[in-house]
């Protein structure tokens, strides 16, 4: 079946540090490719998708590429806040209405 | 416009209580969803629904059970709580299913069951 596996947390760093999370996909067929976000307190959101290979979603300072040679949907942003602080859920869609989410990363920026 | 809404943010349960979970959203979404979150594994599919009166299975629907009366309400019913219930149960909808399927989200209900 469809599989999402993201790197292990927490991810601990810096006020303006690079962040890349790391995501890799299993799944039948031509997936679409989420990043959800959830912000302590509160349920998921959605960052940012793409729906076809080489697309580049990107949503407040983040971005992904969908990257069907690899299987990849890697979560980058150039310069992290403390208010990026959350858990990053990737997530992918396979089928019909059914959505296989990853395990999810916990970010921690620090001042 | 509120979103999605869940009711209660917390509870505890005693084994072999029953409770409902509470979902509305105001969005007119015809599919609905219940997850629930356990530390460390990501979210898995309960229950779903596409429409007022449709509802099926998702991965882990054993001790649960869904209604569906009306397009904005999808509460998700315990009948005899277990301590492997303990967990974070997620309310979603979406406008649209299939690939393009953005699920928006409540605030969550934190169950634990003693």
């Amino acid at each position: 079946g469809d599989s999402v596996t993201q790197m292990e947390g927490p991810v601990t760093l810096s006020e303006e540090a690079f962040l890349t999370i790391n995501c890799t996909y299993t799944a039948t067929g031509y997936p679409s490719l989420f990043w959800y976000v959830q912000y302590p307190g509160e349920g998921l959101q959605l960052l940012l998708k793409a729906t076809k290979a080489d697309d580049k979603g990107s949503n407040k300072g983040f971005e992904a590429t969908y990257r069907k040679e690899t299987t990849s949907f890697h979560l980058e942003k150039g310069s992290v806040q403390v208010s990026d602080s959350a858990v990053y859920f990737c997530a992918l869609i396979g089928g019909y209405q059914k959505v296989t989410f990853g395990t999810g990363t916990k970010l921690q920026v620090i001042p | 416009n509120a979103g999605v809404t869940q009711t209660p943010k917390f509870r505890i349960l005693k084994i072999g209580q029953s409770m409902t979970l509470q979902c509305t959203q105001d969005m007119n979404h015809n599919y609905m969803y219940w997850y629930r979150q356990d530390p460390g594994m990501g979210l898995k599919l309960i229950y779903y629904s596409v429409g007022a009166g449709i509802t099926d299975k998702g991965e882990v629907p054993n001790g649960y059970n869904v209604s569906r009366s009306t397009t904005e309400d999808f509460p998700l019913r315990l009948e005899l709580a277990a301590p492997s219930q303990t967990s974070v149960y997620f309310c979603a909808s979406s406008l649209l299913a299939g690939r393009y399927n953005e699920q928006f989200f409540g605030p969550g209900t934190r169950l634990t069951v003693l």
